[in-house]
């Protein structure tokens, strides 16, 4: 069954670079949720997506921005990158009755910045 | 704001020994609840739900049930297995609220041949 699927799996940058994580959601979901995980840290939840809207915002630093395109696949861009924007980054999707199925994760971007 | 709330780890446990990891959560609406687990290295992975009180989640031998008057969903399993050492994440979401998922801080479980 296709899954979520993130790329790129890792990603390098320097301080004050851009970068570009890009998620595709699962066929049919319309919800995609993008996460920071910090190491040793819980998922946190960064922004959401329904339909192709921003539907929801969490802890997300100005410095960050996403989008979801009309294909529903959606990239979170980060720029002026700071080391503490070190982290794992997962994107999930769903859809909208959450009875039958949840969400469904990515295998997440772990971003290092050096 | 609603929250998550898991007992510490990281937890060590025997083989075939019994494995609780409590799980509270605060809500103003009825959400529904998640346990996740997590593998070194690797992503989120679904472990059970339950979507509306006295539902009982399970898969792969682990249970969890959304107890409602006590505002928890305690993950257990009977024998643990080395191969079920990972982060085990509890979390919730109300789709009246957006949907998102909050988290607990993770319990780490580490099962000993």
């Amino acid at each position: 069954a296709a899954g979520v699927i993130q790329s790129p799996r890792h990603l390098i940058k320097e301080k004050r670079e851009t970068a570009t994580l890009k998620c595709y959601p699962i066929p049919r979901h319309d919800t995609v949720y993008w996460y920071q995980q910090g190491p040793g840290q819980d998922p946190q939840f960064l922004i959401s997506f329904y339909e192709k809207m921003q539907s929801d915002k969490g802890s997300i630093p100005d410095r960050f921005s996403a989008q979801q395109f009309s294909d529903y696949h959606s990239e979170l861009n980060m720029s002026s990158l700071e080391l503490g924007d070190s982290a794992l980054y997962f994107c999930a999707s769903s859809p909208l009755n959450l009875d039958n199925y949840g969400y469904t994760f990515g295998s997440g971007t772990r971003l290092t910045v050096v | 704001g609603d929250s998550v709330t898991q007992m510490e780890g990281p937890v060590t446990l025997s083989e075939e020994a019994f494995l609780t990891i409590n799980c509270t959560y605060t809500a103003t609406g009825y959400p529904s609840l998640f346990w996740y687990v997590q593998y070194p290295g690797e992503g989120l992975q679904l472990l059970l739900k339950a979507t509306k009180a006295d539902d009982k989640g399970s898969n792969k031998g682990f249970e969890a049930t959304y107890r409602k008057e006590t505002t928890s969903f305690h993950l257990e399993k009977g024998s643990v297995q080395v191969s079920d050492s990972a982060v085990y994440f509890c979390a919730l979401s109300d789709r009246n609220q957006g949907g998102k998922l909050i988290f607990g801080q993770g319990t780490e479980l580490s099962v000993k041949p």
